[in-house]
């Protein structure tokens, strides 16, 4: 069965730097795009952007230039969301979600919370 | 202040039936597919509705999708506790090359 399984929360400093995982299990995973989705608290979803699983090349929704870096490992099937010069705004839980296409999300990660504190 | 407009909040009894709206325009929905998602408290959204009313297999037929012209709907029939979440709709904006959400709809099962 597919699934997608991500790292664990992080609790970091202003200014530091977080790198997310999701591991991709049960598929292809160079078939499915991969999408990055924020969820501030009590907020509602937000996308950030998505890579190519073939070709590496990600795209960044606005607002989500400079700072982030969706990047890959195809050899382990794992796609990764890397945040630099953190900032308390960006507490949130940071989903990964295959997708097949436009707003497809078929499946998702159980999501990340990333927490932003001195 | 989200692309989509869905209503913050629904609410009905159990065992029956409710909708919640999903607006936007010629530039998402008008153009493009919908989906649905729901969110139950804690955990990760799900996907219910794709391409406007398609369900994804071992989702119940008590949830529908529709679409007309630039506004979507979702349906619950036969409400029960268990539904109780947020539902968020989802569909590609041509004009800005993204995917918009609306802000998300709370359903409370009385």
């Amino acid at each position: 069965q597919v699934q997608l399984v991500q790292s664990g929360s992080e609790l970091k400093k202003p200014g530091a730097s977080v790198k997310v995982s999701c591991k991709a299990s049960g598929y292809t995973f160079t078939s499915y795009a991969m999408n990055w989705v924020r969820q501030a608290p009590g907020q509602g979803l937000e996308w950030m952007g998505w890579i190519n699983t073939n070709t590496g090349n990600p795209t960044y929704a606005q607002g989500f230039t400079g700072r982030f870096v969706f990047s890959l490992d195809t050899s382990v099937s794992t796609a990764y969301l890397q945040i630099s010069s953190l900032k308390a705004e960006d507490t949130a839980v940071y989903y990964c979600a295959r997708s097949g296409g436009g707003a497809l999300f078929d499946y998702w990660g159980q999501g990340t919370l990333v927490t932003v504190s001195s | 202040q989200s692309v989509l407009t869905q209503p913050p909040s629904v609410s009905a009894a159990p065992g029956q039936k409710v909708t919640i709206s999903c607006s936007g325009s010629s530039s998402n929905i008008g153009n493009n597919y919908v989906s649905w998602y729901q969110q139950l408290p804690g955990t990760a959204p799900k996907l219910l509705i794709y391409d406007n009313n398609k369900r994804p297999s071992g989702i119940p037929d008590r949830f529908s999708g529709s679409k007309s012209g630039t506004s979507a709907t979702l349906g619950i029939t036969g409400l029960q506790t268990g539904d109780e979440a947020d539902y968020y709709c989802g569909t590609w904006d041509s004009s800005l090359s993204h995917v918009v959400f609306g802000g998300g709809t709370k359903l409370t099962v009385l």
